[in-house]
């Protein structure tokens, strides 16, 4: 069971590089979300996606992009990183159960340093 | 906006004393609160509650909601050096879906 997967685990950027994150999931859920973390913040949401084809803004959408092509996959970009943007960030994706939306199960993260 | 609390910040408590995490919110139509527990890396689920009053129990780990004050709790029992983690407490509401993360508490247990 592969569950939430995230590519790379680690990056290291110079300012103004871009790069992508992938997320993937096997659990054939709508929802996908993005978060980055912080040391003293939690943990802040990006954007998120309930379902292909669609995304919506979180709190600090700022500076990412995201594609949501196909259902299984949510892709996280920065088109021209910034030092702000070191930081852990994490995918997680959830369905429903009934009516009820299902608990969120997290991908390993990845670390990204932008210097 | 949705709005999630936790206190306190951080804990430091001794091997088995008993430790009770809160978790305060503000959500429009709400659905769902959920518990984490985030050791090194990805957050692990340990409780989802819908409905006010009613406990949720897994070993010495509990929580309960309370819907009317917009609020939970998170008890920990006979505490163990396992134990020490952050524990994040998020909502989820009819705006759009969002699951809205707390800034954790940081629990550290000494032997």
């Amino acid at each position: 069971n592969a569950g939430v997967t995230q590519t790379p685990k680690f990056r290291v950027l110079k300012t103004g590089q871009s790069m992508t994150l992938l997320c993937a999931q096997d659990m054939n859920h709508e929802y996908m979300y993005w978060y980055r973390q912080d040391p003293g913040m939690g943990l802040r949401l990006i954007h998120y996606s309930v379902g292909e084809g669609t995304t919506a803004k979180g709190e600090v959408p700022d500076g990412y992009n995201v594609s949501r092509l196909k259902k299984q996959n949510f892709l996280l970009g920065l088109e021209s990183a910034a030092p702000s943007q070191t930081s852990v960030y994490f995918c997680a994706s959830r369905n429903y159960r009934g009516t009820m939306n299902t608990e969120a199960f997290f991908g390993q993260g990845t670390r990204l340093t932008v210097v | 906006e949705d709005k999630v609390v936790q206190s306190p910040l951080s804990l430091v408590v001794h091997e088995g004393d008993t430790v009770t995490l809160n978790c305060s919110y503000e959500v429009t139509n709400f659905r769902s609160l959920l518990w984490y527990k985030q050791e090194k890396k990805a957050p692990t689920f340990l409780f989802m509650l819908t409905s006010s009053g009613i406990e949720k129990k897994s070993g010495r780990l509990s929580s309960i909601l309370d819907k009317k004050e917009l609020f939970s709790i998170l008890n920990i029992t006979a505490t163990q050096t396992g134990d020490s983690a952050v524990y994040l407490c998020a909502v989820s509401g009819s705006s759009g879906d969002k699951l809205t993360f707390g800034t954790g508490t940081r629990l550290a247990v000494r032997p």
